[in-house]
């Protein structure tokens, strides 16, 4: 099946520092998301994208939807303690249901 | 955006026993819904996918017989774990998506099921 590879698995930072975490796949894509998790909380949606080079922006993150359809980013700006939590990037093609893959996530640390 | 409300956000069952799970769409029409297992410190395994009105579909792996499905309105949505074991202790989150062309699902809070 399809598998995403997404890092970094970890990241410990200062607050106000920049944060990058991206997504590859083997296989394309024709929907990348990305989801935050709190601890003992379902994922919540932060990005959508559905047009290959789409960039989207929402408060102090971006994302965008790779050129090759295979691969996904999501940078956080200036970033706060409440950016705690585990990052999930995830993958959807046409045909499948709208089921979608999901990347083994980035957790986040923020020290203020 | 759309609310999915789960529902317990914890239980804790003997063994032997059932517990059912239930998803609901709030504000919006789920003509999907997805439920999900995760393992501590893990990404979110599919279980299985129902779509209102017909049988859920199953992953590879799931047992059918022991996580019943039920998607009987496209509201609400139900996952019973059956004669639970303590392997079955988890956390289960659902995910609902509308009907038309957005394709984003949005999940409900998660179950911490503790089987004893």
């Amino acid at each position: 099946g399809q598998q995403l590879n997404q890092s970094p698995q970890s990241m410990f930072i200062q607050e106000g520092e920049d944060v990058s975490m991206n997504c590859t796949s083997s296989s394309i894509f024709n929907t990348w998301l990305w989801y935050k998790q709190e601890p003992g909380e379902g994922p919540v949606l932060l990005i959508a994208l559905y047009k290959a080079g789409e960039l989207t922006s929402n408060g102090r993150l971006t994302a965008q939807f790779g050129i090759t359809r295979k691969d996904s980013f999501l940078n956080i700006s200036a970033s706060i303690p409440s950016d705690v939590g585990i990052y999930f990037c995830a993958g959807q093609t046409k045909g499948s249901n709208y089921k979608l893959t999901f990347g083994k996530g980035t957790l986040l640390t923020v020290n203020p | 955006g759309a609310v999915v409300s789960q529902h317990p956000s914890r239980v804790i069952c003997k063994s032997g026993t059932s517990v059912k799970i239930e998803c609901r769409s709030l504000d919006f029409q789920a003509t999907t819904m997805f439920w999900y297992r995760q393992f501590p410190k893990q990404s979110l395994m599919l279980m299985a996918t129902s779509n209102e009105g017909s049988k859920a579909t199953y992953e590879q792996g799931v047992e059918k017989d022991k996580f019943l499905i039920n998607h009987a309105s496209l509201t609400l949505s139900t996952l019973t774990v059956t004669s639970a074991h303590p392997e079955d202790s988890s956390f289960y989150i659902c995910s609902a998506r509308s009907g038309g062309g957005g394709t984003e699902a949005f999940f409900g809070q998660g179950t911490r099921l503790t089987v004893v």
